[in-house]
């Protein structure tokens, strides 16, 4: 059963740069596209990035675009987003998921909060 | 982008009974290859959204058969068959047709 465990989390004033890790286990991490997805406090559900399964290509909604990156280190089995010119809306959980056919796994998430 | 529109349950529902869940897409979900790219998740409280299915109509690994997605190109609907306890919570659908990839704002179901 595939695991992912997210890490990196914190409070950061607006402005600053946070970079999250997703440390991914049982499963071949190479195989699987992978995707970040952000749930603000009481909110719903909103897609913050894909990277395919080799890195080569990388998809964000405008709302990151431009101030959040993903990479993924295949070797280390490790997902990562750089997210730089933090906003007070990108305050969320923060959830990395393993993509097959649909979003197969998740990691427990990890809490961003953006604030002076 | 495609707007992912759901609907809202008459809650609660009574365990026992079944609950129908709809989805409407801004755009059809079906791709060249002829299969439909709709997500259903369920997120208990406290926890990680899990996948109930995918492709439309496909039940994840280990998902009971209780729940079964349905739909055309732009209408799309999940039934749990049977409600239990265990399965309140905010259901949600995804289009993975293209990106930008979207959810539908979520619908809660409660037992009783």
């Amino acid at each position: 059963e595939g695991q992912l465990v997210e890490s990196g989390g914190g409070l950061v004033e607006p402005g600053r740069s946070l970079k999250l890790s997703c440390a991914a286990s049982g499963f071949t991490f190479s195989n699987y596209v992978m995707d970040w997805v952000r749930q603000a406090p009481k909110k719903g559900l909103e897609w913050v990035a894909s990277i395919s399964t080799g890195g080569g290509n990388t998809y964000y909604p405008d709302s990151v675009k431009g101030r959040f990156t993903i990479s993924r280190d295949n070797a280390k089995s490790t997902l990562y987003l750089q997210m730089n010119s933090l906003r007070s809306e990108d305050t969320a959980t923060y959830y990395c998921a393993a993509v097959k056919t649909g979003f197969d796994y998740w990691g427990q998430g990890v809490m961003v909060t953006v604030s002076s | 982008d495609i707007v992912m529109t759901q609907g809202v349950l008459p809650n609660p529902v009574p365990s026992g009974e079944s609950a129908s869940i709809t989805c409407r897409s801004s755009k059809s979900l079906v791709y060249k290859d002829g299969k439909t790219y709709l997500n259903w998740f369920l997120q208990r409280p406290g926890q990680s959204p899990q996948l109930l299915t995918y492709w439309m109509s496909t039940r994840a690994s280990g998902v009971s058969d209780r729940f079964s997605g349905s739909g055309s190109g732009t209408y799309f609907t999940l039934k749990i068959s049977r409600v239990r306890a265990e399965d309140a919570g905010v259901y949600y659908c995804q289009q993975v047709r293209e990106y930008p990839l979207t959810f539908g704002s979520g619908t809660k179901l409660e037992i009783k």
